[in-house]
């Protein structure tokens, strides 16, 4: 299993502010994932951090708007930049512990931001 | 591209009836697994189906994995309250293993 931290837990961001939010894993994990969920929404992937390489994002998701940092196997960044109304939501770090296709996804408890 | 799609979208139920959830993929999956995210919270992993027509029991939650790993079932009898939440269906990207796809829930209240 893994025990996910992620901070803020929420935060109140003015428009054209960037906001960085933190997750802390308790092991070591090969591969992360920063989800955002919409509310009432499903979860949409934005991107897998790897450590040591470039994060792969999504379609519609860049690298401008969303950099992510992954300097070691338990620790990752994701930066909302220039925040703008469309960007409240709720962002949410994840792990696999184990394979992909085999392991299951442990979340943080989520950053719910809100962009006035 | 690949799709996950589950129904019904909601469903209101009062306690002690039973809820069925269906989800399908568009494509076969090697696994397909179920989350719960109660509201305010974060999903969390229920359970992990591989085999094909596999069938898991969790106290009062069935679920189910059909023939052609295409399709999957949560069922839970005499709901309770403590059910509320959102169960959302989840199967690898078959074509890289890379990511979780995610269907979009079901969303469950049940009335006391």
């Amino acid at each position: 299993s893994a025990v996910i931290s992620q901070k803020p837990s929420r935060d109140i961001c003015q428009r054209g502010t960037s906001l960085t939010i933190q997750c802390q894993v308790d092991s070591q994990v090969t591969m992360m994932f920063w989800y955002r969920q919409q509310p009432g929404q499903s979860l949409t992937l934005i991107a897998t951090a790897n450590q040591g390489s470039e994060a792969t994002y999504e379609s519609g998701f860049v690298i401008d708007k969303f950099p992510i940092s992954r300097p070691n196997l338990t620790f990752s960044t994701l930066t909302v930049s220039n925040m703008s109304p469309e960007d409240s939501s709720i962002y949410l770090c994840s792990v696999v512990v184990g394979a992909l296709d085999t392991g299951e996804l442990f979340f943080g408890e989520g950053s719910r931001l809100t962009v006035l | 591209g690949q799709q996950v799609m589950q129904i019904p979208q909601y469903q209101h139920v009062q306690e002690g009836e039973d809820f069925t959830t269906y989800c399908n993929s568009s494509t076969t999956l090697s696994n397909i697994q179920w989350y719960k995210q109660r509201p305010g919270g974060h999903p969390v992993f229920l359970i992990q189906l591989v085999k094909s027509g596999e069938v898991k029991k969790q106290k009062r939650l069935t679920f189910q994995f059909g023939e052609a790993k295409k399709n999957s079932s949560l069922h839970i009898t005499a709901t309770q309250t403590t059910d509320v939440g959102t169960y959302f269906c989840a199967g690898p990207r078959w074509t890289s293993y890379d990511k979780v796809i995610f269907g979009p829930g079901t969303s469950l209240s049940v009335i006391p």
